[in-house]
């Protein structure tokens, strides 16, 4: 079965203050690692897909690296408007139907 | 715009009243899902279509029954909901082949059952 574990529950950073989200995976052969924004009251937003370890995605002030065991999201400088619940998500090539085993999130606050 | 829709955005209704929660993309994807989101268990996935009539259960699809006679659209339907089945619901797409796990998500459905 494939178990997704996202740490920290929360996390609180001063604009600009630099940090990592953790995102720790089992799964019967990795299929694909998704990242996801969510917003209050929205529904998920698509933010990356990684594949295989050792292979990295950036956007603006996001970057999601991935190893056999674990990816992160790293988040640099950030602002305010980052303020969102971080979710990962699994598919292995075991898993029917396209379905994705997702983590409990991150929810990260940026203050001004 | 590229989007999907859900309707109702909000609902409160009774145990055993049959309701349905209507799902359209205009992408025209070929896969569409849907998926609850609790608090402590993150998002689960009810029911999934890889295409027109194609479906298949998800992690958690007691309760719930759905169909594909349309591409664009992928209802959820309870036939009899009960108190358990109060959750955020939401609907999602995505076009096929390597990117069929980008997922496009709808903007939820809160459902509260008495």
């Amino acid at each position: 079965e494939d178990q997704v574990t996202q740490s920290p529950e929360a996390l609180r950073l001063q604009e600009g203050e630099s940090s990592s989200l953790n995102c720790s995976y089992t799964v019967s052969g990795l299929r694909g690692l998704f990242w996801y924004r969510q917003d209050p009251g929205k529904g998920p937003e698509f933010l990356f897909t990684l594949y295989s370890a050792g292979e990295e995605k950036e956007k603006e002030r996001l970057k999601a690296t991935l190893t056999k065991k674990e990816s992160f999201l790293h988040i640099t400088a950030p602002k305010p408007e980052d303020s969102a619940t971080y979710l990962c998500a699994v598919q292995g090539w075991e898993t029917s139907g396209s379905r994705l085993t997702f983590g409990e999130g991150t929810q990260l606050t940026v203050n001004p | 715009e590229a989007q999907v829709t859900q309707n109702p955005r909000y609902l409160i209704t009774v145990t055993g009243k049959k309701l349905t929660v209507t799902c359209s993309q205009n992408m025209n994807h070929e896969y569409m899902s849907w998926y609850r989101q609790d608090p402590g268990l993150g998002l689960r996935q009810i029911y999934y279509s890889m295409n027109v009539e194609v479906t298949d259960k998800g992690d958690v699809p007691e309760g719930y029954k759905v169909s594909r006679k349309e591409k664009r659209n992928f209802p959820l339907i309870l036939e009899s909901p009960s108190p358990n089945q109060t959750s955020l619901y939401f609907c999602a797409s995505s076009p096929g082949d390597r990117l069929y796990n980008e997922q496009f998500f709808g903007p939820g459905t809160r459902l509260t059952v008495l």
